[in-house]
């Protein structure tokens, strides 16, 4: 079945204790994003991957690190989670930019 | 910040009635897209519109788009009780993906 999948789905943590919340895909998408959802705010893009190596920041970076070593995964990074941080998390694949994205089930955040 | 503004943020019509939800932008785009979420969950592509397009149909779902007044409509036509979720625009510009707030569509039975 074409997914993408995150884990984990739900996470609390302390402030400053280091996180990674990791998103796979398995449709062979070259470009993956993360969003953070909040009340009233909508979606709001942290960082994007067009390809494999390739990364650039979104809306709202601070705070957050990616990689994308290989073409399937797109791990998101809290290096020092603070409780700003608390949110709905989603990631997302394309097949190309612009075009259709597949969504995550999402990853509920909660900083203490 | 935010790119598409929907509008109404709020909508509750009965079964079988037509639902219409706006959404305004601010800069120019490649393409619009229209996207479902069901309460927490993750969000569901429902139809993409390209710059150059003015109307496009899938089903029940009609969607326009009228970039001299950076615009786009969706409309649910019949629409049902599992038509209940937040529908959130989406717009597209070198590779700059904005959504909006969204607008929370329930549909009574």
């Amino acid at each position: 079945e074409a997914q993408v999948t995150q884990n984990p789905r739900y996470l609390i943590t302390v402030t400053g204790k280091k996180l990674t919340v990791t998103c796979s895909q398995n449709m062979n998408h070259e470009y993956m994003s993360w969003y953070r959802q909040d009340p009233g705010l909508g979606l709001r893009q942290i960082y994007y991957s067009m390809n494999v190596e390739v990364t650039d920041k979104g809306d709202v970076p601070e705070g957050y690190k990616v990689s994308r070593k290989e073409k399937r995964n797109f791990p998101l990074i809290l290096e020092s989670p603070s409780p700003n941080q608390t949110s709905l998390y989603f990631c997302a694949s394309s097949p190309g930019t612009g075009g259709t994205q597949y969504f995550g089930p999402g990853t509920r955040l909660l900083v203490l | 910040s935010q790119q598409g503004e929907e509008d109404p943020q709020a909508l509750s019509i009965q079964e079988g009635e037509n639902a219409t939800m706006n959404c305004s932008y601010k800069t120019s785009i490649n393409n619009l897209q229209w996207y479902r979420q069901n309460s927490g969950r993750g969000l569901v592509h429902l139809i993409l519109i390209r710059s150059n397009e003015r109307e496009k149909h899938s089903g029940r779902l009609r969607v326009t788009l009228d970039t001299s007044k950076k615009s786009s409509s969706l409309l649910i036509t019949a629409s049902r009780a599992a038509d209940t979720a937040s529908y959130f625009c989406a717009t597209e510009n070198n590779n700059d993906m904005r959504f909006g707030a969204g607008t929370r569509l329930t549909v009574k039975p």
